[in-house]
């Protein structure tokens, strides 16, 4: 099983380009999640989706959009980068009806000069 | 800010020790769960505890839950080496099942 899959691992973008991340996960898990981790912040919570139509704003959503583009996919969008969005971003999807346990991408690494 | 907060930030304990760290939350939950993050890794969860329960074991992982205190601690029993990672604590908020927060984390090192 691939479980949740992220791509790219990688990136590095100049201030004001654009870049889509991907996430695909392969569960049939209902709700998905985008999260980025900086040092000592632990993790917040960009958006998330409940279910395959529907897409809600977390702590930190400003400078990203997502689309869930069907119930296996949830892209999350930075339409012009800025320095303070360097951080590692974290996909994850889980069951969601009853909170169950979410399952976590590799992360992508991403820098913004 | 953030849902949850971690405490102590960070903990170093001698192999065969028991660790705990604590979590304190703002808003009244549904669930409280734990995940544990190696290094450079995603991460892998380890317990949930629902509102109305008090106590959950899993292994030599053992989690409590105060909704009073708004408040949740794990323990670690006998710690390995391998123990050594990052613990973060993630909450729902009640009415908002799949809306999941995390804490600022506990990091342990565990030495040999």
């Amino acid at each position: 099983n691939a479980g949740v899959t992220q791509t790219p691992k990688f990136q590095v973008l100049k201030t004001g380009q654009s870049m889509t991340l991907q996430c695909a996960q392969d569960m049939n898990h209902n709700s998905m999640y985008w999260y980025r981790q900086d040092p000592g912040m632990g993790l917040r919570l960009i958006y998330y989706s409940a279910s395959e139509g529907t897409t809600d704003k977390g702590e930190v959503p400003n400078g990203y959009n997502v689309s869930r583009l069907n119930k296996r996919e949830f892209s999350l969008r930075l339409e012009s980068a800025a320095p303070s969005q360097t951080s590692v971003y974290f996909c994850a999807s889980s069951d969601g009806q009853f909170n169950e346990k979410l399952f976590f991408g590799s992360g992508t690494q991403l820098s913004v000069l | 800010s953030q849902q949850g907060e971690e405490d102590p930030q960070a903990l170093s304990i001698q192999e065969g020790e028991n660790a705990t760290m604590n979590c304190s939350y703002k808003t009244s939950i549904n669930n409280l769960q734990w995940y544990r993050q190696n290094s450079g890794r995603g991460l892998v969860h380890l317990i949930l505890i629902r509102s109305n329960e008090r106590e959950k074991h899993s292994g030599r992982l053992r989690v409590t839950l105060d909704t009073s205190k708004k408040s949740s601690s794990l323990l670690i029993t006998a710690s390995r080496a391998a123990d050594t990672a990052s613990y973060f604590c993630a909450t729902d908020a009640t009415g908002g099942y799949q809306k999941v927060t995390f804490g600022t984390g506990t990091k342990l090192q565990v030495i040999p």
